[in-house]
């Protein structure tokens, strides 16, 4: 039972490029979220998507945006990269939307940013 | 608004002796409770979760958390320490209306002496 795959594991890229993140949720899970954790904190909730829409955002400018396809599988795009958005890039996946339903995590997108 | 604070940036332990990782947190509701532990370079990974059934919460590992409202307190316990506990262990809630988006604590890391 394959879970949380992301992809690619690391990326490097310089400011003002654009970036897209692939993630591909746990079997039998229909809604991913995506987090960005900077090196040293803890996770920050960027956004979750459920029946392809996006649910809830966090508080992220407008340069992060995300898709999900009919699979279920989600990617992370971020427009005009700046040097603050280095950070491993994480994708959780969970079976509906409930507060108390726990979030499988991926490995993470490490990205690199010149 | 819900806030997660980890008393302990670092805790080191010794091996074969208790752990104990503090965490406090602040929620106007109801909240879920979870701690997730994440090794290097990897992603997270749940070790329990508290939903408002027992207070007293057995997870994977041998660990276990014990939920307190009055003292709002989630604090994380292993009776003996093992070499493959050292990693990053996270504190993260979330309520009932806010049912999307994962407050993480800032972390402690936990080391573990031979």
């Amino acid at each position: 039972d394959a879970g949380v795959t992301q992809s690619p594991t690391h990326l490097i890229k310089t400011r003002g490029q654009q970036v897209t993140l692939r993630c591909s949720p746990k079997s039998g899970h229909d809604t991913v979220s995506w987090y960005q954790q900077a090196l040293g904190q803890g996770p920050q909730f960027i956004f979750q998507y459920y029946e392809e829409e996006e649910r809830q955002r966090g508080n992220f400018p407008d340069r992060f945006s995300g898709h999900q396809f009919p699979n279920y599988s989600s990617e992370l795009n971020v427009n005009a990269l700046l040097l603050g958005d280095s950070a491993l890039y994480l994708c959780a996946s969970s079976s509906g939307t409930a507060y108390n339903q726990p979030q499988h995590f991926g490995d993470g997108t490490r990205l690199s940013i010149l | 608004a819900q806030s997660v604070t980890q008393l302990d940036s670092h805790v080191s332990v010794s091996e074969g002796t208790p752990v104990l990782l503090r965490c406090n947190y602040s929620s106007s509701y109801s909240p879920s409770l979870f701690w997730y532990v994440q090794h290097p370079n990897k992603g997270l990974q749940l070790l329990l979760k508290y939903t408002s059934a027992a207070t007293l919460v057995k997870g994977i590992n041998g660990f276990e958390a014990e939920f307190k409202k009055s003292e709002t307190s989630f604090h994380l316990t292993k009776p003996s320490a093992h070499m493959s506990d050292a990693a990053e262990y996270f504190c993260v809630v979330t309520r009932m209306d806010s049912s999307y988006k994962l407050i993480f604590g800032s972390g402690t890391r936990l080391l573990v002496r031979p």
